[in-house]
């Protein structure tokens, strides 16, 4: 079974403050790793995936097998951050188990 | 981008009765879309798969009889919820998956639907 944990419902920062945001998972396979993010009054959208390698808004996200996790991390976070984040989780998208499972998500608020 | 639309956004019913909601890919064809189910301040739950051409698979739980998925182009699928009940009233939210790549392919989310059944 494929399962993602978020452990923080809610965090909260200062702008300007480092803001890591946690998920584990357990995959029996090799999983695709994404963070989705859902602003106020918008629909989810996807922020990163871990097959990417690549920095969104100033966010990345690593995938650590060992530790079976896949925090987002952004050295300094801004008002406009502040937004619901799923970390979810799939088979190989090509693939016929192209399911995602989300997580519970976290709710980031930034302060001014 | 890939845009996926629901509709209706918003809609009431009456229990016992049955409602049905569109959801569309507007500049892709999507042989793939998911039906989603959301709670208040809950997370996303897979309902379904919806296949073009196909049977819909749904997830251990999910009654297909309540539930009806018809998927019948490659841009439209829709959701009806048959006589609905009051425990039915929820966030449906529908995805459609999109190749972005050789080999990967992406979800794209529609907007919403807010069931109040009454």
């Amino acid at each position: 079974a494929q399962r993602v944990t978020q452990p923080e419902k809610l965090l909260s920062v200062f702008k300007g403050a480092p803001v890591e945001l946690k998920c584990n998972y357990s995959y029996s396979g090799s999983p695709e790793l994404f963070w989705y993010v859902q602003y106020s009054r918008q629909r989810l959208q996807l922020l990163l995936r871990h097959i990417s390698r690549e920095s969104i808004k100033g966010f990345t996200a690593d995938l650590n097998k060992g530790e079976t996790s896949f925090h987002l991390k952004k050295p300094f976070a801004q008002e406009e951050d502040s937004a619901m984040y799923y970390c979810a989780l799939s088979g190989h998208s090509g693939g016929s188990n192209y399911k995602l499972t989300f997580g519970k998500g976290t709710l980031l608020t930034v302060n001014p | 981008g890939a845009v996926v639309s629901q509709h209706p956004s918003w809609v009431i019913c009456k229990s016992g009765t049955s409602v049905k909601i569109e959801c569309r890919s507007l500049d892709f064809q999507a042989t793939t879309m998911f039906w989603y189910r959301q709670f208040p301040k809950q997370s996303l739950m897979l309902m379904a798969t919806s296949n073009e051409g196909s049977k819909a698979t749904y997830e251990q739980g999910v009654e297909k009889d309540k539930f009806l998925i018809n998927h019948a182009s490659l841009t439209l699928s829709t959701l009806t919820v048959t006589s609905a009940h009051p425990e039915d009233s929820s966030f449906y939210i529908c995805s459609a998956r999109d190749k972005v790549g050789q080999d990967f392919y992406e979800q794209y989310f529609g907007p919403g639907t807010r069931l109040t059944v009454t």
